[in-house]
């Protein structure tokens, strides 16, 4: 499984973009990087997966370089709702278990 | 229902208890979690149950003892705690292992407090 880096955490104001990168040098050709976002006291939910250059979907978007080694979750016009911990995972679609990294937990401010 | 429900929301017990922690899902997922969750800290795993069998034990100290009494439910007995492993217990299903990080469910989870 990839080592991913993630900033600890991030502030923003309602209606902004929000864009949480992750770093992940050593992700290898077979896996993918998939984002998943937890608020207090629940479990995390699955946000969104992709392979290469760019997906969107009604909640967020995600943009991969073409050398994969990083990506980044781009939130549109966030609310006060959005304030949540994103983890960010990178592993093969084989992978019998996640494993989760530090994550960035992001405060949208009013 | 594509929910995973846990119950209790919340429990106490004292180091010389016994308690278990329930897990249901009937969404047909053939995989299940356990995962612990300290505060401020990421979800870490406990155990993979892949068709009802123990796949993945990531060497769990033996108080936390794990169950899978059919398919749809998956149980995690407690025995002897210490107040260290207060914690949030997240149950998460899948539909099968190896079929993608996109896959999973979380329960809410179990608000563990060990006095």
């Amino acid at each position: 499984l990839a080592k991913t880096t993630q900033p600890i955490s991030m502030d923003s104001y309602e209606g902004q973009e929000v864009n949480i990168t992750c770093s992940h040098n050593n992700i290898a050709t077979n896996d993918y990087i998939t984002w998943y976002q937890q608020f207090p006291s629940q479990g995390p939910r699955f946000i969104i997966q992709g392979y290469k250059t760019k997906v969107t979907n009604e909640v967020a978007s995600l943009f991969i370089p073409a050398d994969r080694k990083s990506s980044t979750l781009s939130l549109p016009r966030v609310s006060l709702s959005d304030t949540a911990v994103y983890y960010c995972l990178v592993g093969e679609r084989r992978d019998d278990k996640i494993i989760f990294g530090k994550g960035t937990r992001l405060h949208i401010l009013p | 229902d594509t929910e995973v429900t846990q119950t209790p929301k919340h429990l106490v017990m004292g180091m010389t208890n016994k308690k278990s922690l329930k897990c249901e899902q009937h969404m047909g997922h053939r995989a299940m979690y356990w995962y612990k969750q300290k505060a401020k800290k990421p979800p870490e795993l406990m155990f993979v149950y892949s068709y009802e069998k123990l796949s993945i034990n990531e060497s769990v100290p033996s108080r936390f003892s794990p169950e899978c009494p059919n398919s749809s439910l998956l149980n995690l007995h407690l025995h002897a705690l210490q107040p260290e492993d207060s914690a949030l217990y997240l149950c998460a299903s899948s539909q099968a292992p190896g079929q993608g990080a996109d896959g999973y469910t979380f329960g809410s989870g179990t608000r563990l407090t060990v006095v």
